[in-house]
């Protein structure tokens, strides 16, 4: 089984739709990442959780909320999805330390909005 | 900010040498780098830390120069297996672990037979 797993692997659904992404991850990690993937723009960036009580903003946060119910399990949430938020959603995780350490990514959720 | 990323692809021969680099116009304490393959999640390569230092992973090495905001990845004797997209992460100012990494755009990497 997958240290991270993300769920749903695929979801197609329609402008104005709440949806949620979910993830669960069973390495024991402190830290949980939200990453967006679009052709051409890399990985961004867009919560990060270092403990169930601490939640932060990454650099594309708007339209998205998050909510840490556990330390194994972080879910990512579009209110009211939009056409351009279709892309690739990677869950990360880490060990806590003196610098960002080794990320270990789930397997993806695409999700595209019609 | 995001870290810029050259070259954008790359085409090798297999057994031919590669260079990618990650460049930042910011003070760097940590360089990331990651590979990821068509369909698949990105995976762990190295983390080089403020301090100059030089890695290696079996034939894949990385430099990282932090007064000139640069890292290098060297790929040597490239396998079939090293095609994919490599994308480095960085960590701003004097120390690190207080927010996420800060991907570039990502190097495409093919090896042709």
């Amino acid at each position: 089984d997958a240290d991270v797993t993300q769920t749903p692997r695929n979801r197609i659904t329609k402008t104005g739709k709440r949806i949620m992404l979910e993830c669960s991850q069973t390495k024991g990690h402190d830290r949980m990442y939200w990453y967006r993937q679009d052709p051409g723009l890399g990985l961004r960036l867009i919560y990060y959780s270092f403990d169930v009580k601490d939640i932060n903003k990454g650099e594309i946060s708007d339209g998205y909320s998050v909510s840490r119910q556990a330390q194994a399990k972080f879910s990512l949430s579009l209110e009211s999805a939009i056409p351009n938020q279709t892309a690739l959603y990677f869950c990360a995780t880490s060990l806590a330390g003196v610098a960002t350490g080794e990320l270990f990514f789930g397997e993806g959720s695409r999700l595209t909005v019609l | 900010q995001q870290p810029v990323q050259s070259p954008q692809a790359v085409i090798l021969r297999e057994g031919e040498d590669a260079v990618i680099n990650c460049s930042s116009s910011k003070a760097l304490y940590s360089v990331h780098w990651y590979r990821q393959k068509h369909g698949e999640a990105p995976v762990f390569l190295m983390i080089l830390l403020k301090g100059g230092e030089q890695k290696g992973h079996e034939k894949i090495s990385a430099s990282f120069n932090e007064k000139k905001q640069q890292s290098s990845l060297y790929l040597t004797a490239s396998q079939l297996s090293y095609s994919g997209t490599y994308f480095c992460g960085t960590e701003e100012g004097e120390s690190g672990g207080a927010d996420g990494l800060t991907f570039g755009k990502g190097t495409h990497l093919i090896i042709q037979p």
